[in-house]
């Protein structure tokens, strides 16, 4: 199995300021098609995992634009560029190589 | 607007089989690149993928679980279903299915999620 290891674990973050989250793969999850199979999920206080970034670095219908993905190879990131109080919750990132897909440990993040 | 819905026994007792069933509305597992995946969660864990079905009848499983999951589709009647044996009180969890989708050059992963379903193993 891949292993997905998140950093840090929990984030406390002042409302207008940026935030960012490390994910690290035990391998390359980069695709013989060129792309990077890694995605970024939210998941909110009481609510089900939404969607946030599809491989690597791509906003899905209706994320914020403050929301932006990024690395290469085994070291991605999440980065909010200004965090707003409705962007708490526990962020996932999930890799999806070879069809079997792994996420991470998760990252809370609050608001100070 | 695409929607899923898990549902299922709450309680299960030590092995038993667990049936679970994600019926779901807006898509069609008829459809080239859509998947039907299964995750979850234990309370105040991560989330762990489990198994998912393509529209070929293509099936995934995780490998730490594969011995003890099936999963299968009717397609005419929009749901997926998943059988996991010999329940224990350690998969006490909630259960979601999710849509998958792989469109053009695009794989969008599980990008729309069901409210899930909670499962207790307890005797």
């Amino acid at each position: 199995d891949i292993v997905m290891t998140q950093t840090p674990l929990s984030l406390s973050v002042t409302p207008g300021q940026p935030a960012s989250i490390s994910c690290k793969s035990s391998q390359s999850l980069l695709h013989s098609d060129g792309k990077t199979s890694l995605y970024w999920y939210l998941q909110k206080p009481g609510q089900s995992p939404q969607l946030l970034i599809y491989e690597l670095s791509s906003r899905f219908s209706g994320v914020p634009d403050r929301f932006s993905g990024s690395g290469s190879g085994t070291d991605f990131t999440l980065k909010i560029s200004r965090v707003e109080a409705e962007d708490v919750g526990v962020y996932y990132c999930m890799q999806g190589l070879h069809h079997a897909w792994t996420f991470g440990q998760g990252t809370k993040v609050e608001i100070k | 607007q695409i929607t899923l819905k898990e549902s299922g026994p709450t309680l299960v007792k030590p092995t038993q089989t667990l049936t679970l069933t994600c019926t779901f509305s807006g898509f069609s597992l008829y459809t080239s690149g859509v998947g039907v995946g299964w995750i979850r969660q234990p309370p105040g864990k991560a989330l762990e993928w489990l198994a998912l079905i393509y529209w070929n009848d293509d099936k995934r499983y995780s490998p730490s679980l594969k011995s003890r999951l099936t999963i299968t589709k009717d397609t005419s009647k929009n749901q997926v279903v998943l059988t996991m044996t010999n329940m224990d009180p350690v998969d006490t969890a909630t259960y979601y299915c999710a849509h998958k989708l792989w469109f053009g050059e695009s794989d969008y992963g599980m990008d729309v999620w069901g409210q899930g379903t909670t499962v207790t193993v307890s005797s």
